[in-house]
Order: structure tokens, then C-alpha cells, then sequence
């Protein structure tokens, strides 16, 4: 069975600081890896997705995130957080059925609140 | 752009009545999903469908059931309700197969 640990529940930095959120998976090979952000009051958004190739992934609002598999963790940094990255944060798995496909079985994390002091 | 609406989007009711939460699709995507959200757990899959008249469990299926008769629906029923039901429900549909899911704006639940 596939999991998402993520270690932090809440994180606070301030404006300007760098950020890591860290997630870690269990599943018995290569799984399809995201991140998902959840601003107060609001829907989920996909802030990028790991698949295969290059480990190091770009997404959207400057998020970036590292599939390192020796370590089963697929951790998102920011280099310079703004106010606006307030929310909680999701780390998702999903197991790559025969051939490469997805059996269509996405499993979350508990979230990281993110709290940015000015 | 997708759009996934979600119905009703506030609802209160009792324990043992009947109820369901519609979700529609504005577009012909063949991957939709059901989540719920509670405190501290994160979102939790409860029904999935790759396509029309084909659906699976996801982790959390006790007490829900789940129809994909056409594309565009796909309606979450909960036959009698109860309090440990009371949480918020994601409808998401996959705009890229399953892998990138567009999530619906929420249906806040709550089973008294």
C-alpha cells in the first residue's frame, strides 16, 4: 500500500526566508509524486508534479521540489517566501500500474500549515 | 479552463436521511474523484472513476456509494448518514488522466 508522511505540521518563517516542506513516501517502486496547495477557505491547486526524468522539478509560483529516491522523499523549496504563500501545503502519491499508468489511486499527506510573518 | 461544480455546496442534515452531493465536469475528462478533508488527516480518497460505468475504492468507501452513468456526472450518495460524515468533500477530475486533478470548490457536510 502506497503512504505520504509529512513531518511538519506547522512551519512558520518570515517574508523573504527560504522554505522547505518535507514529505516522505512509501510504495514498492517509482510512484508518481505532487504537491498541492490549499489557500484558507479555498480548493486544492497543483504546484507540480514528478513523473520521471530530471529529479529537480519546477512548478508554478516559484515552487520547486527534489525527488531524491535513496531517501523516498520528494521535499518543496522556495527560495524567498512571500506573504501570499500563507496555506497548507500537500504532499500526494499515486502507483504506477502496468505499462506506466496510474491505477488512479492518489493518497495525501496530512498537510504542512505554512504561517508567514511580514 | 476546467471548471468542477459541486452541489449543494453547504448542507445540514440528520443522521439516516438520504442524501446527494452532485459533481459535474465541463468537459469530457474520463478521471473523476471523490475526497474528504478532516482536520490533521489530510484529504482522504473515497471513490474513483476512470471512465463511464467504471469506478473503485479509494481508501475511505464505508458508508458512500458512487454512479458514472454519463461522462460528465458523477454523484456521491450516502445512503444513511452519519455524524462521523460530518467533513468537507472534494470532487476532482483529472485534467491529464489521473495524474494532474482539478479540484471542485468543496461541499462542507455536516451530519447531526
Amino acid at each position: 500500500a502506497q503512504s505520504v508522511t509529512q513531518p511538519d505540521i506547522h512551519i512558520t518563517v518570515s517574508e523573504g526566508a527560504s522554505l522547505e516542506l518535507r514529505c516522505n513516501y512509501s510504495y514498492g517502486a517509482t510512484p508518481y509524486l505532487f504537491w498541492y496547495v490549499q489557500s484558507p477557505g479555498q480548493g486544492l491547486q497543483l504546484l507540480l508534479k514528478y513523473f520521471s526524468g530530471d529529479t529537480l522539478v519546477q512548478g508554478i509560483k516559484g515552487f520547486e521540489a527534489e525527488f531524491k529516491r535513496s531517501q523516498s522523499s520528494f521535499n518543496l523549496r522556495k527560495p524567498s517566501v512571500h506573504w501570499s504563500d500563507a496555506a497548507e501545503y500537500f504532499c500526494a502519491v499515486a502507483g504506477r500500474g502496468a505499462g506506466g499508468t496510474s491505477y488512479g489511486k492518489l493518497t495525501f499527506g496530512q498537510g504542512t500549515i505554512l504561517t508567514v510573518h511580514p | 479552463e476546467a471548471q468542477v461544480t459541486q452541489n449543494p455546496r453547504y448542507l445540514i442534515t440528520v443522521t439516516g436521511k438520504k442524501l446527494t452531493v452532485t459533481c459535474s465536469q465541463n468537459m469530457n475528462h474520463e478521471y473523476m474523484s471523490w475526497y474528504r478533508q478532516d482536520p490533521g488527516l489530510g484529504l482522504r480518497q473515497i471513490y474513483y472513476s476512470m471512465n463511464v460505468e467504471v469506478t473503485d475504492k479509494g481508501d475511505v468507501p464505508e458508508g458512500y456509494k458512487v454512479s458514472r452513468k454519463e461522462k460528465r456526472n458523477f454523484p456521491l450518495i450516502l445512503e444513511s448518514p452519519s455524524p462521523n460524515q460530518t467533513s468537507l468533500y472534494f470532487c476532482a477530475v483529472g485534467v491529464a488522466g489521473p495524474y494532474e486533478q482539478y479540484f471542485g470548490p468543496g461541499t462542507r457536510l455536516t451530519v447531526t
